[in-house]
């Protein structure tokens, strides 16, 4: 079963930085590309983060460029986002989500992990 | 940005009635559009790829319809399980993006 699970969520105050993990199974990781994407309380969602199988291609909303930083350990099969100079707008449910295969001239999220919420206040 | 525009924002619909949900793009984005599934509490789930091209295990009475930059997703008969929130997102430009959100209430 294709299964992704992130951690590292919790409460943090603004200007304080938080590491996220996004555990992948049930599939070869180092095949696909994934992306982070956030869900404020009662919002809608956003795309944050995109990282290309190899690593070689990173792309990031504006909103957090600059901030946070997206990597993966294709050995550990697990997925990254680094994220500093919280602010409290990015307080958000935060998924992580596969990218279509490799090679596919389209592009979709499936699957989606249960997500992880990460609370910026004082 | 591209930005996604869904309409309308909430929509109030009986079991069996046919549902139609529209995306507007602001710029063409030939077929690279999704189309997700979410409930309360739980993770998105994706039910249309590449504007039409319906996702394994996911039930016929879904559909999906259009290109360049008007796009629609048609329930046939809406079932009790239906009731979510329905998102577009487009994966034309390098920075995706998503519709604001349609939410499909029991009338």
């Amino acid at each position: 079963e294709v299964q992704l699970v992130e951690s590292g969520g919790g409460l943090v105050q603004p200007g304080g930085s938080l590491r996220l993990s996004c555990a992948a199974s049930g599939f070869t990781f180092s095949s696909y590309s994934m992306n982070w994407v956030r869900q404020a309380p009662g919002k809608g969602l956003e795309w944050v983060s995109y990282i290309s199988s190899s690593s070689s291609t990173i792309y990031y909303a504006d909103s957090v460029k600059g901030r946070f930083t997206i990597s993966r350990d294709n050995a550990k099969n697990s997925l990254y986002l680094q994220m500093n100079s919280l602010r409290d707008e990015d307080t958000a449910v935060y998924y992580c989500a596969r990218d279509s295969e490799t090679g596919t001239p389209y592009s979709w999220f499936d699957p989606w992990g249960q997500g992880t919420l990460v609370t910026v206040s004082s | 940005d591209i930005q996604m525009t869904q309409s309308p924002s909430s929509l109030s619909a009986s079991v069996g009635d046919r549902v139609t949900i529209t995306c507007r793009a602001s710029q063409s984005i030939s077929s690279y559009l999704n189309w997700y599934q979410q409930k309360p509490g739980k993770a998105p789930k994706l039910l249309i790829y590449a504007a039409s091209s319906l996702q394994s295990g996911v039930p016929s009475r879904f559909s999906g319809s259009g290109s360049g930059t008007d796009f629609t997703l048609t329930i046939s008969s809406l079932q009790p399980e239906d009731f979510a929130t329905y998102y577009c997102q487009q994966s034309y430009s390098t920075l995706a993006t998503f519709g604001q959100g349609t939410r499909l209430e029991i009338k």
